[in-house]
């Protein structure tokens, strides 16, 4: 079956590095994601990964893929108070486009 | 290039109505699909469109229906609406150029209905 799992909530000081964690059993999935969801918004496209990559940067943002594990992570660099949002994980596994997304992790900046 | 588009922002209706969400697509994409958020949870797949057909269907009931127009946009609607319909109804779009970017999904603003 299909299951992604996040933490729910996270906090973190104004400069710190934040880490948000998720995992996935699907052993199928193709393309990973993160998306960003700001209080009454929709879902923004932050970065994504290939299976068959280990890692991608891109600005702030770190991906790590960890596929024995099935574990997947976003680093934030140099968090700021914009960042506040809930972070969500997904995983697709055919080519058909069908998302399954994680609880959400929220984060929280504090000054 | 606008985004993806979606109406209206919000709707207020009661157990038993009937509703049609509106979704336009991304400039180039050709593929629509909507998902159901209910408060404090992630996104849950209903179904995708692609040139004017579902193409794939996630884990809900035949009140939930769509359609895809020959401009791209699609249309979502709800039948006999339940308390627990309640939520933000969410359109993607997709597609249009092939290769990776067939694969990533662009969210529009979504539309949250309340039912009473």
């Amino acid at each position: 079956g299909e299951d992604v799992e996040q933490s729910l909530f996270l906090s973190v000081r104004e400069g710190d590095s934040s880490v948000i964690n998720c995992t996935y059993t699907d052993s199928s999935s193709t393309y990973l994601y993160w998306y960003k969801q700001e209080p009454g918004a929709g879902l923004q496209l932050l970065t994504y990964i290939f299976s068959n990559m280990d890692m991608k940067q891109d600005q702030r943002l770190t991906v790590l893929l960890n596929k024995k594990d099935k574990h997947l992570s976003l680093r934030i660099a140099d968090t700021q108070t914009g960042d506040s949002a809930i972070y969500f994980c997904a995983e697709m596994s055919d080519s058909w486009g069908k998302l399954q997304f994680g609880a959400g992790t929220q984060v929280v900046v504090t000054p | 290039d606008a985004g993806v588009t979606q109406s209206p922002t919000h709707l207020i209706k009661t157990r038993g109505q009937q509703v049609t969400l509106r979704c336009s697509p991304k400039s180039g994409h050709d593929t629509v699909s909507w998902y159901q958020q209910a408060l404090g949870q992630g996104p849950q797949f209903i179904f995708q469109y692609y040139e004017e057909e579902e193409r794939q269907r996630g884990n809900f009931p035949d009140r939930f229906s769509g359609h895809q127009f020959p401009n791209y946009s699609s249309e979502l609607n709800v039948n006999a609406l339940l308390l627990g319909d309640s939520a933000l109804y969410l359109c993607a779009s997709s597609g249009g150029s092939g290769g990776f970017k067939e694969e990533t999904q662009y969210f529009g603003p979504g539309t949250r209905l309340l039912v009473l």
